[in-house]
């Protein structure tokens, strides 16, 4: 991908409500899309991926993520939100095919905080 | 347990003074990398490396040397640190370069002054 963009710097919510954190990616080639989680002071954790199939995946946590090919979009979506929810997330593609096939580009990330 | 282990996880140092930060993998991944995480920015890629003796440079490479003598080992020279290097920093490792997943390092909080 050449870029992908997270809409939202933060996102803040309230225990138990639903949660959609945004994505979007721009590429000349097809990709494959994942979303991670970064709990403070720790590394990034897998929460779901995107290679090809159903657009409709989902992944731990009860996170799920959807794949629009004509909004180039990837949206993560959670439909009750705990606490323990509260995290940077962060999209990230890489390109599957072309010269730059294998790389990974990262969003800015998208801080989401829980309140109870 | 498969990690990525990065050492150290602080460090504080002066500006032109060399370090050396280590990654291991347990994994026998062919694919390892370095990103730096600022905020506002995301992760970038510094330098990832393909297999043994296989390296080539990211989008951030400047400042920072890398070498891949072993399999499991990935290690970021900084020849002469300066501030604008004051980042978190992780190693990443993967089964092969494409649609795997990328198993993450804990972290190192480098510091310049």
């Amino acid at each position: 991908a050449q870029s992908v963009t997270q809409l939202d710097s933060q996102v803040p919510v309230f225990e138990e409500a639903p949660v959609e954190l945004r994505c979007n990616y721009s590429s000349s080639v097809s990709v494959y899309l994942f979303w991670y989680v970064q709990y403070p002071n720790q590394g990034l954790q897998l929460l779901l991926k995107y290679l090809s199939g159903s657009t409709l995946v989902k992944g731990i946590n009860g996170f799920e993520a959807e794949f629009n090919k004509s909004q180039t979009s990837f949206h993560l979506r959670k439909p009750s939100v705990h606490i323990s929810d509260t995290a940077e997330y962060f999209c990230a593609a890489i390109n599957a095919g072309g010269t730059s096939y294998g790389k990974l580009t990262f969003g800015q990330g998208t801080i989401l905080t829980v309140h109870p | 347990e498969a990690q990525v282990t990065q050492n150290p996880r602080y460090l504080i140092t002066v500006t032109g003074k060399k370090l050396t930060v280590t990654c291991s993998q347990n994994m026998n991944h062919e694919y390892m990398s370095w990103y730096r995480q600022d905020p506002g920015l995301g992760l970038r890629q510094i330098y990832y490396s393909m297999n043994v003796e296989v390296t080539d440079k990211g989008d951030v490479p400047e400042g920072y040397k890398v070498s891949r003598k072993e399999k499991r080992n990935f290690p970021l020279i900084l020849e002469s640190p300066s501030p604008n290097q004051t980042s978190l920093y992780f190693c990443a490792s993967s089964l092969s370069q494409g649609r795997t997943e990328a198993f993450f390092g804990q972290g190192t909080r480098l510091t310049v002054v």
